[in-house]
């Protein structure tokens, strides 16, 4: 079966440090991935995807991830967080299946807080 | 610009009592599935819909029904709450997986459910 493994529960980091959150999955074929972040009280929103192509992705608010297939790796990044990015992150990873339903794993989720 | 919109965003039932959460998207999705969020446990699929009049079992479909008579609404029904069905539940909704849309998924705002 088909996993997502978030190797970090909870981060704090202060303001301007680098983040690197980890993200690993299971399947071996084809996967679109992506990383959601659920800001406090609200719902989960698309931060980036990888489907294809350049596998380093930028996406919102200067996050980005690299997706290395050898390591089926999908980690995210970011150069100096803000206090706004306090949130909980999560990876997730879809297994395309033409004609069927969106079979998307989440991950356990990283709470990151930043500290002012 | 409504997106996908879940009523109602809080209850508090006592064990045994039963509800229904309904789930709108105004998306024109093919798709649609039920979370739940749990503490350390990330995001679970409960039910999903490939299409109006179909309904299949996720991964922790125990003590929950869906329909979905309509194709932008997609109902979760527990007809007899236990405190195991504590949780914060999360409607999505996404296009057929085909070559153009590749299983990004919009999420609802959430629903907090809580059993006595």
């Amino acid at each position: 079966a088909q996993s997502v493994s978030q190797h970090n529960h909870h981060v704090i980091l202060s303001e301007a440090a680098s983040l690197e959150l980890g993200c690993n999955y299971s399947y071996g074929g084809t996967v679109n991935l992506f990383w959601y972040v659920q800001y406090p009280g609200q719902h989960l929103q698309l931060l980036l995807k990888y489907f294809s192509g350049d596998p380093l992705v930028k996406g919102i608010k200067g996050f980005e991830a690299e997706f290395i297939k050898s390591k089926f790796s999908f980690n995210l990044r970011k150069p100096s967080v803000q206090w706004s990015d306090t949130a909980e992150y999560f990876c997730a990873v879809n297994h395309p299946n033409s004609g069927g339903y969106q079979k998307v794993t989440f991950g356990t989720g990283t709470k990151l807080q930043v500290i002012p | 610009n409504a997106g996908v919109t879940q009523t109602p965003k809080f209850r508090v039932l006592k064990t045994g009592q039963s509800m229904t959460l309904l789930c709108a998207q105004d998306m024109n999705h093919e798709y649609m599935y039920w979370y739940r969020q749990d503490p350390g446990m990330g995001l679970r699929l409960i039910h999903y819909s490939v299409g109006e009049g179909t309904t299949a079992k996720g991964e922790v479909p125990d003590g929950y029904n869906v329909s979905r008579l309509k194709k932008q609404n997609f109902l979760l029904g527990l007809e007899s709450a236990a405190p195991s069905q504590t949780s914060v539940y999360f409607c999505a909704s996404s296009y057929r997986d085909t070559a153009q849309n590749t299983g990004e998924l919009f999420f609802g705002e959430g629903s907090r459910l809580t059993v006595l």
